[in-house]
């Protein structure tokens, strides 16, 4: 099985800021990773797909890269309403893994 | 507008069994792959199950094979996941997602999802 890793596990930032966040795979995943926004009482959100496809209607201010086995999701200009848990998961294994998220909390 | 809407949770004892019902609109549910995701309390999110367009093949993660099954009725739109042999640890908010039909797709929309509660 594929291990997939998120770092950091938590970040603090403030409006405006620009952040980004880490994926890496245990192999190579090609470009099958995907991003994916979670608010508490919330449906997931699909934001990235093939590592670096903006989902429609997702903000400009999101975008991704990688391939192989690192990943990043960065976020500029950071919203209010981008406060929430950040997850990769890779769709080359039928074992479809997620990363173990990342808190994006306001500083 | 597309909607996932899951059905079927609640309160069951260890060792029970337990069906959940994801019902779909808006969008071609003969051309998509289902997933169910679920996410423990205080956890992250874990994929446990796909199902492809036409129901002829399934996967599963490892904590759940040959407990769970899913399986799907394409004229209802819908999608299951029978729950047996129900442990503690299955606590979980449960998700249902949809995919394009594909190898390497991802989930592009999500239900709400449904808590299950596995406790004596």
């Amino acid at each position: 099985d594929i291990q997939m890793t998120q770092s950091p596990s938590s970040l603090s930032a403030s409006v405006g800021d620009r952040v980004t966040i880490t994926c890496r795979a245990s192999r190579s995943i090609l470009s099958h990773l995907n991003w994916y926004q979670h608010k508490v009482g919330r449906a997931p959100k699909l934001l990235m797909f093939a590592a670096s496809s903006l989902q429609d209607g997702v903000p400009s201010r999101f975008s991704g890269s990688g391939s192989g086995t690192d990943f990043t999701l960065t976020i500029t200009g950071l919203q209010p309403e981008d406060f929430a848990t950040y997850y990769c998961q890779e769709s080359y294994t039928t074992s479809q893994t997620f990363g173990p998220g990342t808190k994006l909390e306001i500083k | 507008d597309v909607q996932l809407v899951e059905f079927g949770g609640g309160l069951v004892q260890p060792g029970g069994s337990l069906r959940l019902s994801c019902a779909t609109s808006g969008f071609d549910f003969n051309d998509s792959w289902m997933h169910w995701v679920r996410q423990a309390p205080g956890m992250g999110l874990v994929w446990i199950s796909r199902i492809i367009s036409d129901g002829s093949s399934s996967n599963y993660a490892d904590a759940v094979k040959g407990r769970f099954t899913i399986s799907r009725d394409n004229v209802k739109k819908t999608v299951y996941l029978q729950m047996t042999s129900l442990r503690v640890e299955d606590t979980a908010v449960y998700y249902c997602a949809r995919g394009p039909s594909y190898h390497g797709s991802w989930m592009d929309h999500w239900g709400q999802g449904i808590l299950v509660t596995v406790s004596s």
